[in-house]
C-alpha cells in the first residue's frame, strides 16, 4: 500500500498547548496537503505546502515538509476545543492528482 | 472559495437496491472529479477518478460494475451503487481540483440494512 502514516494516532492535550502531529509518505511528490474532518463530516482544507517548499504558516497553523526524509508535521499553536477533530495528510503522486491519504490523527483538545 | 456538493447526506436502503450520490462543483467548472471511501475510524481510500466525457478510472480492487460513475457535465458527477449489501455501508466523498487544492464534498453516509 502507498498509503501516508501518520503519528500519534491519537493525541489529547490541554486546551491553550500546541499539538504536533507528522506524516511519512513513500513517493516523490508535487505537493502535501493538510485536511481536518470533524466526526462524520467532510474534509476542509487547511494548508498546501509545495515540494520545493520547507515551511508555510496559516493563522495558527504552521506546516514543514522534508522531502529528503519523505515527511511533514503540522503544528497548531494555541490550541482550542474546536481544533478537536481528525487531521490527514495527503499527497499527490508526482504528476498526478490522484490523493494518497495518510492514516491520521485523531485529535482531542480538552477543554 | 471551491464549493463541493453532494446529495444525498445521507441514505438508508435495503439490501439488494441501487443508490446513486450526486457531486457537484458549485461555482468552478472540473474536468476531473475523485471519489473516495472510508469505514468507521479509517483514513479515506480513492475508488475512482471521474472524468467528464469519458470512462472513469478505478482503483485497484474497485468494482466498476459495482460502482457505476457518470461525469455527464463539467459541474456534476454521479456514484451509483448497485446491488448493495451491508458491507458497502460507509461514507462516501467526493471531491474535486479547481486548482491544486482539492475541495471535498460533505460526504454521504450510506447504510444497507
Amino acid at each position: 500500500s502507498q498509503q501516508g502514516e501518520e503519528d500519534p494516532q491519537a493525541l489529547s492535550i490541554q486546551e491553550g498547548e500546541n499539538a504536533t502531529m507528522n506524516c511519512s509518505y513513500k513517493t516523490s511528490i508535487n505537493n502535501l496537503q493538510w485536511y481536518r474532518q470533524n466526526s462524520g463530516r467532510g474534509l476542509v482544507h487547511l494548508i498546501l505546502i509545495r515540494s520545493n517548499e520547507r515551511e508555510k504558516h496559516s493563522g495558527r497553523l504552521r506546516v514543514t515538509l522534508d522531502t529528503s526524509k519523505k515527511s511533514s508535521s503540522l503544528l497548531i499553536t494555541a490550541s482550542r476545543a474546536a481544533d478537536t477533530a481528525s487531521y490527514f495528510c495527503a499527497t499527490d503522486d508526482f504528476g498526478n492528482e490522484k490523493l494518497t491519504f495518510g492514516t491520521g490523527t485523531r485529535l482531542t483538545i480538552i477543554p | 472559495g471551491a464549493v463541493v456538493s453532494q446529495h444525498p447526506s445521507w441514505v438508508i436502503c435495503k439490501s439488494g437496491t441501487s443508490v446513486k450520490i450526486e457531486c457537484r462543483s458549485l461555482d468552478f467548472q472540473a474536468t476531473t472529479m475523485f471519489w473516495y471511501r472510508q469505514f468507521p475510524k479509517q483514513s479515506l481510500m480513492l475508488m475512482a477518478t471521474s472524468n467528464e466525457g469519458s470512462k472513469a478510472t478505478y482503483e485497484q480492487g474497485v468494482e466498476k460494475d459495482k460502482f457505476l460513475i457518470n461525469h455527464a457535465s463539467l459541474t456534476l458527477s454521479t456514484l451509483t451503487v448497485t446491488s448493495a449489501h451491508p458491507e458497502d455501508s460507509s461514507f462516501y466523498i467526493c471531491s474535486a481540483t479547481p486548482r491544486d487544492e482539492q475541495y471535498f464534498g460533505p460526504g454521504t453516509r450510506l447504510t444497507v440494512t
